[in-house]
């Protein structure tokens, strides 16, 4: 059971938005800490996407967007392309004391 | 070419113990928070310990007391000693150069498997 929480699974169709969203506590999200996205591309290790709350790294699309609200993120994407295809892991901090680097469930988009 | 490369995983029995690597290149590991991250098969990613810059080390309550990480300077090299493995061990062994409190850069990562 993961200390952040992701919908196992989304999908769109090409071109459409989609978005991904992960909801932690009060001793992570909702404690002020940042979140971060990560995408994993079948079979390769996990690249961030996008780092505190809603910024991106250089050479990741402006189709790919972030923000945090709350005890939650968001993940958005948008003009859905097929190499979107891939596993989606929110990440943040937690103060409690099993705490440190944690993590959501991931959520696998799929491209219809 | 900054870059991180893991190596040191493989076949090791329930209790066994095991040594991962990974060097990294084009920056420096010692003046870097650098953590191990671990993904079970088909499953989500976990994080496992991280290495200060000043030398603390922390660890998931998972591997605490079992694992140990470590750095050697000169080689600019990150370490995970594994002791006591058990089969929920089995993982993708991720080292990660560690910004404060995120990831910014990921090897390849080698596989661990604990089984008899």
């Amino acid at each position: 059971q993961s200390v952040l929480t992701q919908p196992p699974s989304v999908s769109g169709a090409p071109g459409q938005r989609v978005t991904i969203s992960c909801t932690g506590s009060s001793s992570n999200i909702g404690a002020g800490y940042d979140v971060h996205w990560y995408q994993q591309l079948p079979g390769t290790a996990p690249k961030l996407l996008i780092y505190g709350n809603s910024n991106r790294p250089s050479g990741v699309p402006d189709r790919f967007s972030g923000s945090k609200s709350g005890t939650s993120a968001s993940l958005a994407i948008t003009g859905l392309q097929a190499e979107d295809e891939a596993d989606y892991y929110c990440q943040s901090y937690d103060s409690s004391l099993s705490g440190f680097w944690v993590f959501g469930g991931g959520t696998k988009l799929t491209v219809l | 070419e900054v870059q991180l490369v893991e190596s040191g995983g493989g076949l090791v029995q329930p209790g066994g113990s095991l040594r991962l690597s990974c060097a990294a290149s084009g920056f420096t590991v010692s003046s870097n928070y650098m953590s191990w991250v671990r993904q079970a098969p088909g499953k989500g990613l976990e994080w496992v310990s991280v290495i200060y810059s000043g030398g603390s080390t922390y660890y998931a309550d998972s591997v605490k007391g079992r694992f140990t990480i470590s750095r050697h300077n000169s080689k600019n090299t990150l370490y995970l000693q594994m002791n006591s493995l058990r089969a929920e061990d089995t993982a993708v062994y991720y080292c990660a150069r560690t910004l404060k409190r995120y990831f910014d850069l990921w090897g390849r990562g080698t596989l661990v498997t604990v089984s008899s």
